[in-house]
């Protein structure tokens, strides 16, 4: 069965580093999203991406986030200058249509030093 | 503020019990509806989905959706040991958003 795949597994980083997290969605779907859960807390969504765009963003998604999907195949999610409340795990979901549901990505764990 | 609200539990029921999991929301022009299972320390994954009110059945599985109510459940038959997790449920709401708005969770225990 087609997966989301998420690298690396697990990230750490010193405080004020950029980091970039990679993620290939399922090849034929069309909506890609990036949510992060902090340990203990809710799944909480950050960006989704149709049509080479942004087409939703939350509140936590600020200026130090960017999205980007450089190949056709790859959809990345660049953190500026990280900060120790980045500290989370984040999970790529991708899904094929609008309505239908979206399969997630292993994810990757991230830590700042 | 539109939210999803499940019982973090835990709940605890004996192997091969039936096991219900609730959640309700808050927006009553959400539109699709889906539970996830959740290791710890894993990623979520998806058990069903149902967009219209009623049952719909697969397997073990049962999703009931009472959109008047604005209430979601998922029964577990035959629960197994295995079937240990949080499940969460989460909900495309109407407001604008096709991301995903997660409820908390509820920690399912299955005792041997």
């Amino acid at each position: 069965e087609p997966e989301v795949t998420q690298t690396p597994s697990h990230q750490v980083t010193q405080m004020g580093q950029e980091v970039i997290l990679r993620c290939v969605p399922i090849s034929n779907h069309l909506y890609f999203y990036w949510y992060r859960q902090i340990l203990g807390q809710k799944v909480e969504f950050l960006v989704s991406f149709y049509n080479n765009e942004i087409s939703e963003k939350s509140e936590i998604f600020d200026d130090q986030f960017s999205v980007e999907r450089p190949d056709g195949s790859n959809f990345t999610l660049k953190i500026r200058s990280t900060k120790l409340e980045d500290s989370a795990m984040y999970f790529c979901a991708s899904r094929i249509t609008v309505n239908q549901p979206q399969h997630f990505g292993d994810g990757t764990r991230l830590s700042i030093l | 503020q539109k939210e999803v609200e499940q019982n973090s539990g835990p709940l605890s029921v004996p192997e091969g019990a039936i096991a219900s999991l609730n959640c309700t929301y808050s927006d009553r022009g959400s539109q699709s509806f889906f539970w996830y299972r959740q290791y710890s320390g894993k990623s979520p994954e998806l058990i069903m989905f149902i967009y219209s009110n009623g049952d719909k059945e697969d397997g073990r599985f049962t999703a009931q959706l009472n959109k008047a109510s604005q209430y979601v459940s998922l029964l577990i038959r035959d629960s197994q040991p295995s079937d240990s997790a949080t499940y969460l449920c989460a909900v495309n709401m109407r407001t604008g958003r096709r991301a995903l708005t997660f409820g908390s969770g509820t920690r399912l225990q299955v005792q041997p």
